[in-house]
């Protein structure tokens, strides 16, 4: 989906390094998401922002941090990587209500 | 507790042929939306149809087609004449009406292999 762009796409991590996660999007969304996917697990909620500056924590938060200063961004932080986190990561974004959500594109995250 | 089942870790079928997606879901909710994702090799997700807890119709769209059963919690996913550019992960989704969040909570989901 073109309105919803992550950055980056891939990224290699020592253990204890950190990184921040970047989602943009630019159809007006209100809602924002932050998922992973692992191996026989589907996609898990780790943290979500129902609007600007506003964020709460999903299924999966511990060990991550969020932030939504400006309605169109949405960033996920790691403090500390750990290999646990090795995962791909999806940014989605939505309208209020129940639409479909729009995706991007992943971040394939690795933690040696 | 939401909860969404897909039992069907993978699938191998050959082109040509039919195929079904198994999906059972849980919810206490009487209003809730259900959805199928695509995720095809290249990896991103791509929505396919959505369907409200209070139209039970059945939906096709070419060689797809979905069986919404709220008798068994089930939304099946269906492919005819399955094709190679078939072959992905499909999820099946849910989302309750009274969240104020309207998460999607996502099966494990099937990968679906076409071979030719």
């Amino acid at each position: 989906n073109a309105g919803v762009t992550q950055t980056p796409k891939f990224r290699v991590l020592k253990t204890g390094q950190s990184m921040t996660l970047l989602c943009a999007q630019d159809m007006n969304h209100e809602y924002m998401y932050w998922y992973r996917q692992d191996p026989g697990m589907g996609l898990r909620l780790i943290h979500y922002s129902v609007g600007e500056g506003t964020t709460a924590k999903g299924e999966v938060p511990d060990g991550y941090n969020v932030s939504r200063l400006k309605k169109q961004n949405f960033l996920l932080g790691l403090e500390s990587a750990a290999p646990s986190q090795t995962s791909v990561y999806f940014c989605a974004a939505k309208y209020r209500g129940n639409t479909e959500a729009f995706f991007g594109q992943g971040t394939r995250l690795t933690v040696v | 507790a939401q909860k969404v089942t897909q039992a069907q870790t993978e699938i191998s079928v050959v082109e040509k042929e039919d195929v079904t997606l198994d999906c059972v879901y849980e919810t206490r909710d009487t209003t809730y939306y259900l959805f199928w994702y695509k995720q095809p090799p290249s990896g991103e997700l791509v929505f396919l149809i959505r369907r409200n807890s209070f139209d039970e119709q059945n939906e096709i769209s070419g060689r797809y087609s979905w069986n919404f059963q709220k008798s068994t919690s089930s939304f099946n996913f269906t492919i005819t004449a399955s094709q190679v550019v078939d072959s992905a992960v499909y999820f099946c989704a849910l989302t309750i009406n009274g969240g104020a969040t309207n998460k999607l909570i996502f099966g494990t989901g099937t990968l679906l292999a076409v071979q030719p």
